[in-house]
């Protein structure tokens, strides 16, 4: 399996441009996460899935964000307008509550966003 | 509401010592309890879990960790540090009745030659 796969690894961009990160998730898994990680408040959920409907997305800082799960095997984050604010390591995970996955999330390695 | 605590921020040891990495957490449901490891640069790993039975767990690289109910704890433990344990380490719950994991502020190992 090819694991959680992210992208950009690495996005650089000026405030007030439109920024999208990718993800797609583990074959089969039925739920998914965005998380934020900066230094100052540490792994925060934004929000998640789960069979593509979003269950919870009371962490997502503002209006300036928005996330979309179109199939099992796609999601999008976006940012717009982006500011300096947003700099940071974005990761996607992904689950499946059945015996084989038992509640554990997969992690991506991370989108590293930088706004100047 | 759930919530994790983490004492520690860093934990600085040598190689080849023993280790223990504090979490305490709240919660008025019940909850899976975790441990994830992040080394520089990456994503998060899972290192063990806790869902039921023995309180005891053993996860990957010779950790374990116990969780005490009557303690609300969940506390991380290496008999021998290697140099390569050098990484953030993140507890967190998942209520019963939820996907969410609320993750603590994480502590940073660093382990010394």
């Amino acid at each position: 399996d090819a694991g959680v796969i992210q992208s950009p690894r690495h996005e650089v961009t000026e405030m007030g441009q439109e920024v999208t990160l990718r993800c797609k998730p583990i074959s089969g898994h039925n739920s998914l996460f965005w998380y934020r990680q900066t230094m100052m408040r540490g792994l925060e959920l934004l929000i998640y899935f789960n069979n593509n409907v979003p269950i919870d997305d009371s962490g997502m800082p503002e209006d300036r964000f928005s996330a979309k799960m179109p199939n099992a095997s796609f999601s999008t984050l976006k940012i717009q307008p982006s500011e300096p604010r947003d700099s940071a390591v974005y990761f996607c995970a992904s689950s499946g509550r059945d015996s084989r996955a038992s509640y554990e999330q997969y992690f991506g390695p991370g989108t590293r966003l930088t706004v100047t | 509401a759930q919530s994790v605590t983490q004492l520690d921020s860093q934990v600085p040891v040598f190689e080849e010592a023993p280790v223990e990495l504090r979490c305490n957490y709240s919660s008025s449901v019940s909850v899976y309890l975790f441990w994830y490891v992040q080394y520089p640069n990456q994503g998060l790993q899972l290192l063990l879990k806790y869902l039921s039975g023995s309180t005891l767990v053993k996860g990957i690289n010779g950790f374990e960790a116990e969780f005490n109910k009557s303690q609300t704890s969940f506390h991380l433990r290496k008999p021998s540090v290697h140099i390569s344990d050098t990484a953030e380490y993140f507890c967190a719950v998942s209520p019963y009745n939820t996907d969410k994991l609320i993750f603590g502020t994480g502590t940073r190992l660093q382990v010394f030659p």
